[in-house]
């Protein structure tokens, strides 16, 4: 069946380096991929989102890259900084799946000063 | 621009009572959605509406009801209470399917 899930439930790194949160995923009809951040207390925030036909996406200070070949998908956050402390979760969409939202598990991103 | 909104925030129920969980939006969202948040496993989706007057299931259904009779609210109902849905739910809205706006989230815990 269709899942979401990450390699890592915790990751921590000092501040200004650049952090890199990943995720594998099994529904290879997923139409797109999207990043969602949930801080402490808060409702998930969007982030990013890729569609599946393409293989990097940038933001401001983020960059989504999507391997298709190994289901893998990625978020590269530049610089992190301490407001980047939260909770990281992928999804995924499948138009052909009812277009519900699928998340992962999350990933705990911790910034140390 | 409030966005979404849950009430309530927080409630403490008895097993076998019934509640009702209110979500309202003023984006004029087509979509609205009821997740469920439990520790180590993400968000569950529980149901969702296409539009007013729609709603469909999602990944864990069982034992919530909901509606949407006004564009802007979205209701989740819990009829008999179960300790297993001690849970955080969240309520999101959406115009674009990938950008879901969240709201607070309210934290139920039934004893």
């Amino acid at each position: 069946g269709e899942s979401v899930g990450l390699h890592l439930p915790t990751l921590s790194v000092q501040e200004g380096d650049n952090s890199i949160i990943n995720c594998a995923y099994s529904n290879s009809a997923s139409d797109y991929f999207i990043w969602y951040k949930q801080e402490s207390g808060k409702g998930p925030q969007f982030i990013i989102d890729i569609r599946s036909n393409m293989d990097k996406r940038q933001g401001q200070r983020v960059t989504v890259l999507l391997n298709k070949t190994v289901k893998h998908l990625s978020l590269q956050i530049a610089a992190t900084q301490p407001g980047d402390s939260a909770v990281y979760f992928c999804a995924e969409r499948w138009t052909g799946g009812g277009n519900k939202l699928t998340f992962g598990t999350g990933t705990q991103l911790k910034v140390e000063l | 621009n409030a966005g979404v909104t849950q009430t309530p925030k927080f409630r403490v129920l008895k097993t076998g009572q019934s509640m009702t969980l209110l979500c309202a939006q003023d984006m004029n969202h087509e979509y609205m959605y009821w997740y469920r948040q439990d520790p180590g496993m993400g968000l569950r989706l529980i149901h969702y509406s296409v539009g007013e007057g729609t709603t469909a299931k999602g990944e864990v259904p069982d034992g919530y009801n909901v509606s949407r009779l006004k564009k802007q609210n979205f209701l989740l109902g819990l009829e008999s209470a179960a300790p297993s849905q001690t849970s955080v739910y969240f309520c999101a809205s959406s115009i674009d399917r990938n950008e879901a706006f969240f709201g607070q989230g309210t934290r139920l815990t039934v004893v």
